[in-house]
Order: structure tokens, then sequence, then C-alpha cells
């Protein structure tokens, strides 16, 4: 298993352009979330979904969509970055009955 | 609504005990969690703590829970040069589904 993937690692951006962060999961979780950390403000949910075709908005979700069309895959678009979305983005999985919420490696993204 | 926190730095000389300390405000928490975030790395799950517990103890980590203060403790005993990193602790919630509500973290530094 490769657990929670996340791609890329690293991603500059001017402002107003648009780009997917990609995350996949191969455990089989129905569970799938975005997060972002910035300083000071630890982890910030963005978009949830508990399974395909299922999506719900988290703590701040403006500027983000996201769509879940397969278990495995749950990508997080940026439509028109702003510097404010600069930021390490987490994608996050866990199964219907586990407590444990797994991580993968992050997307440092910097919007200029 | 639920909020989690944390003093944003520790630091311990190797060999001594760490104690990193989570304060949350939400009365229906079911289950509380403490993440370990090292450099570049996502987090991840170093051990959890159902609501109905006060303590629970696994090799050199101990958790402990005061309910009625709404305090969350991890020791870290003998404290090493590779546990230096950023902790964070997280709570599910009654009603909450299946989101996570982070702290903002400790930046834990061990001094030789």
């Amino acid at each position: 298993n490769a657990g929670v993937t996340q791609t890329p690692k690293f991603q500059v951006l001017k402002t107003g352009q648009s780009m997917t962060l990609q995350c996949a999961q191969d455990m089989n979780h129905e569970y799938m979330s975005w997060y972002r950390q910035d300083p000071g403000m630890g982890l910030r949910l963005i978009h949830y979904s508990v399974g395909a075709g299922i999506t719900d908005q988290g703590e701040v979700p403006n500027g983000y969509n996201v769509s879940r069309s397969t278990t495995e895959d749950f990508p997080l678009r940026l439509l028109s970055a702003a510097p404010s979305q600069t930021s390490v983005y987490f994608c996050a999985s866990r199964g219907e009955d586990d407590e444990k919420l797994f991580f993968g490696s992050g997307t440092q993204l910097s919007v200029l | 609504g639920e909020d989690v926190e944390q003093s944003l730095f520790l630091s311990v000389r190797e060999g001594d005990s760490s104690v990193i300390n989570c304060t949350y405000t939400d009365s229906s928490s079911t289950y509380l969690y403490w993440y370990k975030q090292e450099p570049g790395a996502g987090l991840q799950l170093l051990t959890y703590i159902f609501s109905n517990m006060d303590m629970k103890q696994d090799q050199r980590l101990t958790v402990l829970l005061n309910k009625k203060d709404k305090h969350l403790s991890l020791r870290i005993a003998d404290t090493q040069t590779g546990d230096s990193a950023i902790y964070f602790c997280a709570e599910t919630f009654t009603g909450g589904g299946n989101k996570l509500t982070f702290g903002t973290g400790t930046q834990l530094k061990v001094e030789l």
C-alpha cells in the first residue's frame, strides 16, 4: 500500500492561475479530506467527502472546489489562485470504522 | 464552535520528560488525538484516547485526559533528539461527523 499520495510536492502559481492538487489513496477509504496548514493556525478543513459522489464544505472552503468521482481520488481545484492561498495543503483519508486519519506528505503552494 | 488550543513552543533537554498540553472547549468530544509532524512531512498519528478514558500509555508516551477541565496532555518519557517535531492535538465530537478539529501545534525542541 502506498497510503495517501499527493502531487505535486511543490507548486508556484501566479495570481489568477488555476491548478488542481491531486490526492489518491489505495486503502479503500470512504472518507477523504483536504486541510491547509498555516503558521500559528494549525490545520483547517477545506472540504471533505464521505464517499464517491458526496462532498461537503469544511471550515475554509472559499476559493476551492472538489469532486469525488471515485473512491480513490479526491482532487482539490483552485480556480483563480490568490496570494492568501499560499499554504501547505494536506490530504487525509480514513476508513469508515477507523478512528485514525492517514495523511499525505503535503503540497507546498506559493501564489505570487 | 469547537476550539482547541496549545502553547506554541517547548524546549527540553535530551533524556528529560516532555509534557505537551492541550485544552479544548467542546464537551461532546468523542476521540482525542496526538499527531506528530516532522519537517517537510505529513502528520503521523502517535496515539489517541476515547473520551471516556482518563489515561492511556504506549511505550514512552502517556496521554492524560481531564474531562472536567477539558485538558489533554502528552508526556514523552526520556525525550530524544528524534522527538523534535511539531505536535498537534485534535478532537472529534458528537455531531461533527468525521471531522477533526486541530490545535495550533506545539513545536518541541530537544537540546543536547
